[in-house]
């Protein structure tokens, strides 16, 4: 099956630094990727949606300026949270569409971004 | 406005039991139905999907799961479960003339001995 893969897994930083979360679809090409926040005990939200070669749509609420997602490749998404404050502290996740019509989409295990 | 209802926050239940977690959604048009297991600090894996044709969808690890139009559901069944089946479980929809997935609160899935 399609697999996906985000790195790093786990990534601990300073308040005021900005972290950069990779997203790879190893062995499929993705025209659209989807990044979540997850907060504990809690459904993924839609952060936004990433389309390569063009700009990020973002879900009402989030920050552009703040997550800032680079689409480059048919493979890579990134998602870079700037200026991180302890609140920014959750769980993310992307996930890659299948491009052919079954609207499955192939997560990444996830980014667990602590924030001190 | 779409949603999608999984009806229990939390299922405890009994090893070698059955279960069901209940899932309706809010659509007006043809959807694609979906369900997903987490497992504490991963993503998500697929357990089934529904796209078309038969609304009994069977999936991995023994769950499967009814599409019922007239009742806008898609619960999830399993005959019986696991000790290893205690996870969270998500219950999310695309709808085919839309682009994203939406997904419910998620259901705790806890087996005990």
């Amino acid at each position: 099956g399609a697999v996906v893969s985000q790195h790093p897994s786990w990534v601990i930083c300073k308040s005021g630094t900005s972290v950069k979360i990779e997203c790879r679809s190893l062995d499929f090409q993705a025209t659209t990727m989807f990044w979540y926040r997850q907060f504990p005990k809690q459904s993924l939200m839609l952060m936004a949606t990433s389309n390569e070669g063009s700009k990020a749509t973002y879900e009402q609420g989030v920050e552009k300026d703040k997550f800032l997602i680079n689409h480059a490749s048919l493979t890579l998404s990134t998602l870079t949270v700037t200026s991180a404050h302890p609140e920014d502290s959750s769980f993310y996740i992307c996930s890659a569409r299948d491009s052919g019509l079954t609207y499955e989409q192939y997560f990444g295990p996830g980014t667990r971004l602590t924030v001190t | 406005a779409q949603s999608v209802t999984q009806l229990d926050s939390q299922v405890p239940v009994f090893e070698e039991a059955p279960v069901e977690l209940r899932c309706n959604y809010s659509s007006s048009v043809s959807v694609y139905l979906f369900w997903y297991v987490q497992y504490p600090n991963q993503g998500l894996q697929l357990l089934l999907k529904y796209l078309s044709g038969s609304t009994l969808v069977k999936g991995i690890n023994g769950f499967e799961a009814e599409f019922n139009k007239s009742q806008t559901s898609f619960h999830l069944r399993k005959p019986s479960v696991h000790i290893s089946d205690t996870a969270e479980y998500f219950c999310a929809v695309s709808y085919t003339g839309g682009f994203k997935t939406i997904f419910g609160a998620g259901t705790r899935l806890f087996v005990k001995a």
